[in-house]
């Protein structure tokens, strides 16, 4: 079946740090896929989203890429903020089928 | 507006008993969907619905689950029997429209069985 595999976690990096978080995924078919955050004492929100091969997603100076030859959907940041510290979400579904498979999140913690 | 609500936000159950979970979407969200979160772990999908009816409920485990939405708005999440394996966090998620809407998703509801 469909799967989400994520860097494990958890990650410590200081402020302004160059950020990735690994994603990559098993699919039958052309998902789209997506990254979803989880902000400490709130409920998970979407963060970016990319329905094609080569697509960029990009919010809040995030960006991923869906890169169908290497089944990857990697989330990068170039400076990262102390309130970018949170859990994120590497997840896919299908039209018509759109129910969302999960990756094990991935725990970011910035320090100042 | 409001966004997802559920409720209760905690829920401590003995082993073998009944709970139900609610879950108020967003208004005019036609979809509605319930995950589980267990510790440590991404949320797994138990069931859809459109509207009223469940589009899917293949994620649900067994058949001590079940979930209505009778009115295509507020859904309910049930569990019979209740077992320490259940202890997790319920979320809930309501879209509206197209394939590609984005999932709004409530706080969710932490079960703990004891």
């Amino acid at each position: 079946g469909d799967s989400v595999t994520q860097m494990e976690g958890p990650v410590t990096l200081s402020e302004e740090a160059f950020l990735t978080i690994n994603c990559t995924y098993t699919a039958t078919g052309y998902p789209s896929l997506f990254w979803y955050v989880q902000y400490p004492g709130e409920g998970l929100q979407l963060l970016l989203k990319a329905t094609k091969a080569d697509d960029k997603g990009s919010n809040k100076g995030f960006e991923a890429t869906y890169r169908k030859e290497t089944t990857s959907f990697h989330l990068e940041k170039g400076s990262v903020q102390v309130s970018d510290s949170a859990v994120y979400f590497c997840a896919l579904s299908y039209q018509g089928a759109q129910k969302l498979v999960f990756g094990q999140g991935t725990r970011l913690t910035i320090n100042p | 507006g409001a966004g997802v609500s559920q409720t209760p936000s905690n829920k401590v159950t003995e082993k073998g008993k009944y709970v139900e979970l609610r879950c108020d979407p967003i208004s005019g969200h036609t979809a509605l969907y319930w995950y589980r979160q267990s510790l440590g772990q991404g949320p797994e999908f138990l069931i859809y619905f459109q509207g009223t009816g469940a589009a899917d409920d293949s994620g649900l485990p067994n058949d001590r689950f079940f979930a209505v939405r009778p009115e295509g708005s507020v859904s309910t999440l049930k569990i019979q029997r209740t077992e320490r394996g259940d202890s997790a966090v319920y979320l809930c998620a309501s879209q509206s429209g197209g394939a590609y809407n984005e999932q709004f998703f409530g706080p969710g509801t932490r079960l703990t069985v004891l």
